[in-house]
């Protein structure tokens, strides 16, 4: 069975530019979330998915932001670039629905380098 | 919203066991102790969960104590391949509370041949 796949694996972008990133969950997996990762701060949870609805939301502003489509698969978007948005941009998926125990499986994330 | 500690780094010799702690001393009754790994340049790999019961899988062991406000993560028999960031993390058995999950720093396992 293939992993969680996602596009591209590194990219380039100016401040003040967009982006968008893309994850592809494992076959069958309805649940998506998305991690941020930086040296200093670690993994942070940024959403999470399930069955196109955004279920829970972490602490990250506004400019941050995702959707989920009915093949499960994800996209996350990033809106007037700083900075401090350069870092690993984790996806992660789980077969798990509500009330239900299940680990997660990441996928190899998304570097971002904001100029 | 329970948060864990764990120790910065850690080295262990090849071969040996490599037992990695983890307090989570504020820990709810309904959370689950999750531990991950991410091998450098990778995403993180799941390796095991548990409530309040001893796990063992072909990964690793992981002992939590009895008041549940601690765990240790063991690799019976550790190898270069080891070598990763570990990440203990807590969370609700329902999905519903994935917001509050923080994987933090984590505890940087070097095995050393």
């Amino acid at each position: 069975k293939a992993g969680v796949t996602q596009t591209p694996r590194y990219l380039i972008k100016t401040r003040g530019q967009q982006v968008t990133l893309s994850c592809s969950p494992i076959s069958g997996h309805r649940s998506v979330s998305w991690y941020q990762q930086t040296p200093g701060q670690g993994l942070q949870f940024l959403f999470e998915y399930f069955s196109e609805t955004q279920r829970n939301k972490g602490n990250f502003p506004g400019r941050f932001s995702g959707r989920q489509f009915s093949n499960s698969r994800s996209e996350m978007n990033v809106s007037t670039l700083e900075l401090g948005d350069s870092a690993l941009y984790l996806c992660a998926s789980s077969s798990s629905g509500p009330s239900i125990v299940n680990e997660q499986f990441f996928g190899p994330g998304t570097r971002l380098t904001v100029l | 919203d329970a948060k864990t500690t764990q120790p910065t780094s850690m080295d262990c010799a090849e071969g040996r066991a490599a037992n990695l702690p983890c307090n989570h001393s504020t820990i709810s009754g309904n959370e689950y102790v999750y531990w991950y790994r991410q091998i450098h340049s990778q995403g993180p790999q799941y390796i095991i969960h548990g409530l309040k019961n001893n796990e063992t899988n072909e990964m690793a062991s992981l002992i939590i104590t009895e008041d549940r406000k601690s765990s240790t993560l063991i690799l019976p028999h550790a190898t270069l391949r080891d070598t990763a960031v570990y990440y203990c993390i807590v969370r609700p058995a329902n999905s519903g509370g994935y917001q509050k999950v923080t994987f933090g720093i984590g505890t940087k396992l070097q095995v050393i041949p």
